[in-house]
């Protein structure tokens, strides 16, 4: 079953401007990935934040998590026209002995040249 | 390439039929994943193995679909008496040991059941 809710499902952005997604989650988490996939394409992994991490960056990345609200965002700045993609973000839980990720729904980038 | 490979990377079959997909995972990689995802959703879970053995079954994976990792290597995902229903994206990932679980995943195969 799906974790939570990426927001918003889909973003259109000019080239270079900056672009904000946002994750909602239900449980006690490890850590939370994002992820990128081109159209029809596999899954691309961009930055991983441990729970116990409030904000991570990673070039044009910056993630931020906030446990207490159970919630991620993922800011890519100076976007370009190549990070036009779906982005995802994943979670593992908490227990031990599961490894499994559960993904959200997505948030469709379209960044227009 | 150093990636996970999955093959192959389109299979259309008739309703009824068997299918099966090969992934290799990252040689140095002893966890491998399958997850399943359709259009327009964000994947999910299937199963997971640890070197041979499977640890961890969704409630996605029915009886029609069985999983191996004979070698601790490469891995099948074997679905019996397809039906439309199964028409998706199989995915494969792996990730070494440790408790962060860092994913990589495959390209993908997609399947079409007509």
């Amino acid at each position: 079953s799906q974790q939570g809710e990426e927001d918003p499902q889909a973003l259109s952005i000019q080239e270079g401007e900056n672009a904000t997604m946002n994750c909602s989650y239900k449980t006690s988490i490890n850590n939370l990935q994002w992820y990128r996939q081109n159209s029809g394409r596999g899954l691309v992994h961009l930055i991983l934040i441990r729970s116990n991490e409030r904000e991570k960056h990673s070039g044009r990345l910056r993630v931020t998590l906030d446990t207490s609200k159970k919630s991620s965002s993922l800011l890519i700045t100076a976007s370009r026209a190549a990070d036009t993609a779906s982005y995802f973000c994943a979670t593992k839980d908490s227990g031990a002995g599961s490894y499994q990720l559960t993904f959200g729904k997505g948030t469709k980038l379209s960044v227009i040249p | 390439d150093t990636g996970v490979s999955q093959d192959p990377r389109h299979k259309i079959t008739k309703r009824g039929q068997n299918v099966t997909f090969r992934c290799d995972p990252i040689s140095e990689h002893n966890r491998l994943y399958w997850y399943r995802q359709t259009l327009g959703q964000g994947p999910e879970f299937l199963t997971y193995f640890q070197n041979e053995a499977q640890l961890e079954k969704s409630r996605l994976l029915s009886d029609r679909f069985s999983a191996e990792r004979p070698k601790g290597s490469f891995s099948t995902l074997e679905i019996q008496r397809t039906e439309q229903g199964d028409s998706a994206m199989y995915l494969c990932a792996s990730s070494s040991s440790g408790s962060w679980n860092e994913q990589f995943f495959g390209p993908g195969t997609r399947l079409t059941v007509l």
